[in-house]
Parts: structure tokens; C-alpha cells; sequence
């Protein structure tokens, strides 16, 4: 049983460009929630996603976009990359409304921005 | 609003010693709490959770009691291994299930 996976794992990219993020959830999960991770601090939520909506947001810029497919799967879209949006992202996924079903993260995208 | 207050490492301890990492929270009615453990090179594992107040979360020798009277829920264990060595992370739901909210971690080494 496959559990959550991103990709890329590692990606450099540099300031003002554009980078896509995906995560494919776990087995029979169908909620997807993204986390950023800066250096030495603990992740901060960005957004979630279920039945393809966003259905919760923190406290992120527009320039941070998201997609859910029909899959359950997601990406995570940056625009115009500041070198302060290097970071490792996560990907959570889990099931909705569901107290009982823990978040299971993936081992997340480090973004370089240079 | 919400927050977690977790205290500052890194805590290096000896093999088999005792460990406490403590966490502290602010938050507007009674969340779920967790701690999440993050290894090097790999994504966050829930490690124990509690729902209510005076409940104890318990996993892999580890523990963390709800407690509403000093809004805290911090870690124990009583005999740490080396394999113990990672990054641990208190977090309180925040909103829905998806909406965790962090503490900065606390890095745990643990010698031979």
C-alpha cells in the first residue's frame, strides 16, 4: 500500500520563475493538504484540497496555487519565485471529516530559489 | 489566534536517559494534539495524538497527557535509543482535519 508521494524530491529553480509541485495521496485518502517547511522551523499549512476545491487556506500570497484532480491526486503551483519561498513543501493527505484518520505526509519537495 | 510553543533544542542526551520535550499551546476552545516526529531526510510521523483533555496519548514507549489546567501536552519517554534521533513537532488542529498548526520542533541526539 503505497503511501503519500511527491515529486520531484529536490528542484532549483530561480527568482521569478514558475514551479509545479505534485502529490499523489495515500490509498483510499481523498482529502490533500500542503505544508511549507522553512529551515529549522515547523511546517506552516498553505492550503487543502477535497473534491477538487480549495476548501481551507492559510496565510499564503496568490502567487500559491493548487489543483486537485479527479484522482485525488494534487499539485502545488508557485509564480514568481522569491528566494524566500525556498523550502521543504509537504504534502498531507487523509479523509474528510474524519477526526479519527491521521494526516499521512509525504516526504516532501525541497525548493532551491536562487 | 492558535499557537504552539515548543521548547528550544537541540537536546542531546545519553542513551537510556530520560527525555521531556514540553509544549505549550494557545487556542480558543479544546483541539486535538499531536506530536509528529520528522527523521532525517523523510516527511512528518503522527507519533501519538489526544483528543480531550486528560487524555493520554501513547506510542513506541513514548507519552503526552492533555492537560487543560496548564495547556500543555508535553513529551516523555523514559529510556531514549539512538534511534530515537530526529526532529519532534508538537501541532493542535486548527480547523478542520487538515488544518495543523506547528510548533518550530525540537531536535533530539541521543549518544551511546
Amino acid at each position: 500500500d503505497a503511501g503519500v508521494t511527491q515529486s520531484p524530491t529536490h528542484l532549483i529553480k530561480t527568482r521569478g520563475q514558475q514551479v509545479t509541485l505534485r502529490c499523489s495521496p495515500k490509498s483510499g485518502h481523498d482529502t490533500v493538504s500542503w505544508y511549507q517547511q522553512a529551515l529549522g522551523q515547523g511546517p506552516q499549512f498553505i492550503f487543502q484540497y477535497y473534491e477538487e476545491e480549495e476548501r481551507q487556506r492559510g496565510n499564503f500570497p496568490d502567487r500559491f496555487s493548487g489543483h486537485q484532480f479527479p484522482n485525488y491526486s494534487s499539485e502545488l503551483n508557485v509564480n514568481a519565485l522569491l528566494l524566500g519561498d525556498s523550502a521543504l513543501y509537504l504534502c498531507a493527505s487523509s479523509l474528510v471529516d474524519r477526526v479519527n484518520s491521521p494526516l499521512h505526509f509525504g516526504n516532501g519537495t525541497r525548493l532551491t530559489v536562487t | 489566534g492558535n499557537s504552539v510553543t515548543q521548547m528550544e533544542g537541540p537536546v542531546t542526551l545519553s542513551e537510556e536517559a530520560f527525555l521531556t520535550i514540553n509544549c505549550t499551546y494557545t487556542a480558543t476552545g479544546y483541539p486535538s494534539l499531536f506530536w509528529y516526529v520528522q527523521y532525517p531526510g523523510e516527511g512528518l510521523q503522527l507519533l501519538l495524538k489526544a483528543t480531550k483533555a486528560d487524555d493520554k496519548g501513547s506510542n513506541k514507549g513514548f507519552e503526552a497527557t492533555y492537560r487543560k489546567e496548564t495547556t500543555s501536552f508535553h513529551l516523555e519517554k523514559g529510556s531514549v535509543q539512538v534511534s530515537d534521533s530526529a526532529v519532534y513537532f508538537c501541532a493542535l488542529l486548527g480547523g478542520s482535519q487538515g488544518n495543523l498548526i506547528f510548533g518550530k520542533g525540537t531536535k533530539l541526539s541521543v549518544k551511546p
